[in-house]
């Protein structure tokens, strides 16, 4: 069974450019997850989806990330205009339900 | 505000010995608890739960103890092997399945 694909695993910008993350779910996982990682601290959830409806999005900077997924199978996640604070690895999760949570390699974002 | 904690960032072991990895939580409504493994370059990986009604569960080599009143809990790996260096994350889960994750150990076990 594979597993969660995310691209690009790697991502050099400056600030106030625009970037953008793509993450395919391990096939029939309703529900899918980004969470952002800063270096030395443990994931935190930016987003909730079950199907292409969102379930939480309150960590979500809203005034910069946006996240789609709209067909209920792969999920974006935008950031417009990046930050320095931004640079982070952002980690997709997906699961069948709400169970154990399976996360890709990560997408590692530095802002300079 | 910092739901769980893990306040040793690393801990090194003798191959064979046991290591015990710590964490506290503030979170009284965490349904369940989870320990994730992580090797560099990848993302973290489940590698054993309880549920916030028991105080102990056991998968081979890996032992999760759970002190509600203390809001405290352990993993246990004996013996512990070389492989099973990487960091090592405790995480609180809610009903929403929300995980909220500690900073992490980073776990080294000398052969």
């Amino acid at each position: 069974e594979a597993g969660v694909a995310q691209s690009p695993r790697y991502k050099i910008i400056e600030k106030r450019q625009s970037v953008a993350f793509w993450c395919n779910p391990i096939s029939g996982h309703a529900t899918l997850y980004w969470y952002q990682q800063i270096l030395g601290q443990g994931p935190k959830l930016l987003i909730q989806f079950q199907n292409n409806g969102v379930v939480d999005d309150s960590q979500l900077p809203k005034d910069r990330f946006s996240a789609e997924r709209l067909k209920g199978v792969d999920s974006t996640l935008k950031i417009q205009p990046a930050k320095l604070e931004d640079s982070a690895v952002y980690l997709c999760a997906s699961s069948l339900d709400l169970d154990t949570q399976y996360f890709g390699p990560g997408t590692r974002l530095t802002v300079l | 505000d910092q739901q769980v904690k893990q306040n040793s960032p690393s801990l090194s072991v003798q191959e064979g010995r046991i290591s015990i990895l710590n964490c506290d939580y503030t979170n009284s409504m965490f349904d369940y608890f989870l320990w994730y493994k992580k090797y560099p370059a990848e993302g973290p990986t489940f590698l054993i739960s309880i549920s916030s009604i028991k105080d102990k569960n056991e998968d081979g080599r890996f032992t999760v103890f759970l002190n509600k009143s203390a809001k405290h809990l352990s993993l246990h790996i004996v013996p512990s092997q070389p492989g099973d260096s990487a960091v090592y994350f405790c995480a609180g889960q809610t009903g929403a399945n929300n995980l909220f994750f500690g900073t992490g150990t980073r776990l080294t076990v000398i052969p």
